[in-house]
């Protein structure tokens, strides 16, 4: 069980808006811990998507923006790409484990 | 350009030590931490420990903590992640990468392309 919880899957058709939740406790984002997004193309490395809830590292597309309210977060994608298909993980810090928590990651797919 | 570089694919079998390594470049490898990333096959990521060049501290995840020892020489500006004896469930995708922190978190904004260890029984 993750301490971030994710939905395993979400799809989109091109252009469209999707989605991604990512839900953690009074531990970790309920502490005011920001959440980080990341994104793992089929094969490769994982990347960074969204720092401190919000933020796009230079060269991320602003198709990607990110919230975050109270313990849940959210990574959205508009525009959709066939490009975009790939495994997104939702990454916290929890202080009662003294740990780096990730979320198990949501699979999008393009249809 | 701030990059990692990861050492190459190792096969090995259960009870054998294994070091793999990570180096950096384009930046001060001193002042920032290391973390290291295990993916089990088809799985998702979990955060293994970090290390600190500067001095060489070093934090372990409750789920790592006596499993493996992480390691840095700022010498030749590399980390490093070892195993005294390998089980078969260390086969896993292994990734470095840059710790930043801030008031509010932590995150990886730098990650090496993975060294595949695969451990046969």
């Amino acid at each position: 069980q993750s301490v971030l919880t994710q939905p395993p899957s979400v799809s989109g058709a091109p252009g469209q808006r999707v989605t991604i939740s990512c839900t953690g406790s009074n531990s970790n984002t309920g502490a005011g811990y920001d959440v980080h997004w990341y994104q793992q193309l089929p094969g490769t490395a994982p990347r960074l998507l969204i720092y401190g809830n919000s933020n796009r590292p230079s060269g991320v597309p602003d198709r990607f923006s990110g919230s975050k309210s109270g313990t849940s977060a959210s990574l959205a994608i508009s525009g959709l790409q066939a490009e975009d298909e790939a495994d997104y993980y939702c990454q916290s810090y929890d202080t009662s484990l003294s740990d780096y928590v990730f979320g198990a990651g949501t699979k999008v797919t393009v249809l | 350009e701030v990059q990692l570089v990861q050492s190459g694919a190792e096969v090995k079998k259960a009870g054998e030590s294994l070091k793999i390594s990570c180096k950096a470049s384009g930046y001060k490898f001193t002042t920032y931490w290391i973390a290291w990333v295990r993916q089990m096959p088809g799985k998702g990521l979990q955060w293994m420990g970090i290390v600190y060049p500067g001095d060489s501290d070093t934090r372990y995840g409750p789920s790592f903590q006596g499993q493996v020892t992480i390691s840095a020489d700022k010498s030749i500006t590399t980390a490093y992640l070892q195993w005294s004896s390998l089980k078969a469930s260390d086969t896993a995708m292994y990734y470095c990468a840059r710790r930043i922190a801030t008031s509010s978190g932590y995150y990886m904004d730098v990650w090496g392309k993975g060294t595949t260890v695969t451990v046969s029984s």
